[in-house]
């Protein structure tokens, strides 16, 4: 079974479309994380959602949003999407709450055309 | 601004050649160092926590070492099943989402 999820593995779509991502872990954990890793493979945080409240890193515009239906899961929504959302969408899981030992999903390849 | 900044941002190496990885952080209140690794079109794996200065930790060919402004990733007599780009990463001090603020990586080659 494995433990982080990401559904797509691959996503390519036209400017201006909405799309989601999905994410699962079955870990049990409190906390998950979404990270975007760009095309220099520099990974940065974007959210964190731990108990119903989600904190957001605030260079990540608003057309980003994470919505948690329960807590195995947390989906992320891109709306307006533009050229330079393009990159890998890596989902994360941590036991508790501000934990740096995080288990991450296998990314989802995100290309906007 | 937590900044991490990992060097050399490549490194080859012959089986059996020893080598170390570094990793440079300015953090105004250290939560946390940790080393991943991360193999191509997959995501990042955790190897190690290290909290203060002066801690160390091993597995198999790895050893992970730490001072006030700097972490060694020390690999042995690597095997080609090492190669892998290696993340270092601290746990951000407050704000900005809690959550880890990565280093650019080294990429690691390991030749037969």
């Amino acid at each position: 079974d494995t433990a982080v999820s990401q559904t797509p593995k691959y996503l390519v779509t036209q400017m201006g479309n909405d799309k989601s991502i999905k994410c699962e872990q079955n870990l049990g954990h409190d906390t998950m994380y979404w990270y975007k890793q760009d095309s220099k493979k520099f990974l940065k945080i974007m959210f964190s959602y731990n108990n119903k409240e989600l904190i957001i890193n605030e260079t990540v515009p608003n057309r980003f949003s994470p919505k948690s239906p329960d807590k195995a899961h947390l989906n992320l929504h891109i709306n307006s999407l533009e050229l330079g959302d393009s990159a890998v969408y890596f989902c994360a899981s941590s036991q508790v709450y501000g934990q740096g030992e995080q288990f991450f999903g296998p990314g989802t390849r995100l290309t906007v055309l | 601004e937590d900044q991490v900044t990992q060097s050399p941002e490549a490194l080859r190496l012959q089986e059996g050649e020893s080598s170390s990885l570094n990793c440079s952080y300015t953090v105004s209140g250290l939560r946390g160092l940790f080393w991943y690794r991360q193999d191509p079109g997959k995501g990042p794996e955790f190897l190690f926590t290290l909290y203060s200065a002066g801690e160390e930790k091993e597995k198999e060919r790895l050893k992970a070492t730490l001072t006030k402004k700097e972490s060694f990733l020390h690999i042995t007599a690597p095997k080609p099943e090492d190669s892998a780009t290696y993340l270092c990463a601290v746990l951000n001090s407050g704000g900005g989402a809690d959550g880890l603020t990565f280093g650019k990586g080294t990429h690691l080659i390991i030749q037969p």
